[in-house]
């Protein structure tokens, strides 16, 4: 079955770099997805990894795959007061299954 | 282009009754997914709808139920409302399976 783990708190001080680590346990995951939310909003799609990639870089984003571990991070860069958030990493299993499992979400506070 | 619109945006019920959330996806997608929001358990799949055949259905009682029209809209409706059912109800549209989901800002329902 599907299980995802992640870390519930971070702080960190503006123009440092923020890592959120999650792991899951479904190997045959084909799509990791780390989501970003602020208070009262939905789910904004931050960036996804194919499970046959080990690194992903967009802008100030960096995900790295670790699939041995089942290791999944997020590395943001030069962290900016508006990165204060939820963010979630998510994994769906099985091509064509739009299923996604969550995990509970790891709140980033950013001090100027 | 417009994102995934649900409305209404906030609802108050009390217990038995029954309500109908709305989801009107990406234009051109054909994947609708809802997930249930609570800070207990965190996001939770509740079904996905694709071509308005329901394809995936998550862990709920049969009084959570859906439907998806022609143009891809979707619609969402719980009966006999219980405490518990008090949530973020997030709509997710995608182009097919396997494609990355889009989330609207949900409905915040309260049961009373």
């Amino acid at each position: 079955g599907e299980d995802v783990e992640q870390s519930l708190f971070l702080s960190v001080r503006e123009g440092d770099s923020s890592v959120i680590n999650c792991t899951y346990t479904d190997s045959s995951s084909t799509y990791l997805y780390w989501y970003k939310q602020e208070p009262g909003a939905g789910l904004q799609l931050l960036t996804y990894i194919f499970s046959n990639m080990d690194m992903k870089q967009d802008q100030r984003l960096t995900v790295l795959l670790n699939k041995k571990d089942k290791h999944l991070s997020l590395r943001i860069a030069d962290t900016q007061t508006g990165d204060s958030a939820i963010y979630f990493c998510a994994e769906s299993s099985d091509y064509g299954n739009n299923r996604l499992a969550f995990g509970k979400g790891n709140q980033v506070v950013v001090i100027p | 282009k417009a994102g995934v619109t649900q409305t209404p945006r906030y609802l108050i019920k009390t217990r038995g009754q029954q309500v109908t959330l709305s989801c009107s996806p990406i234009s051109g997608h054909r994947s609708v997914s809802w997930y249930q929001q609570t800070p207990g358990q965190g996001l939770q799949f509740l079904f996905e709808y694709f071509s308005e055949t329901q394809r995936n259905k998550g862990n709920f009682p049969g009084r959570f139920s859906g439907r998806q029209f022609s143009n891809s809209r979707s619609e969402m409706n719980v009966s006999t409302l219980e405490l518990g059912d008090s949530a973020l109800y997030l709509c997710a549209s995608s182009l097919t399976g396997s494609q990355p989901q889009h989330f609207g800002d949900g409905t915040r329902l309260s049961i009373l």
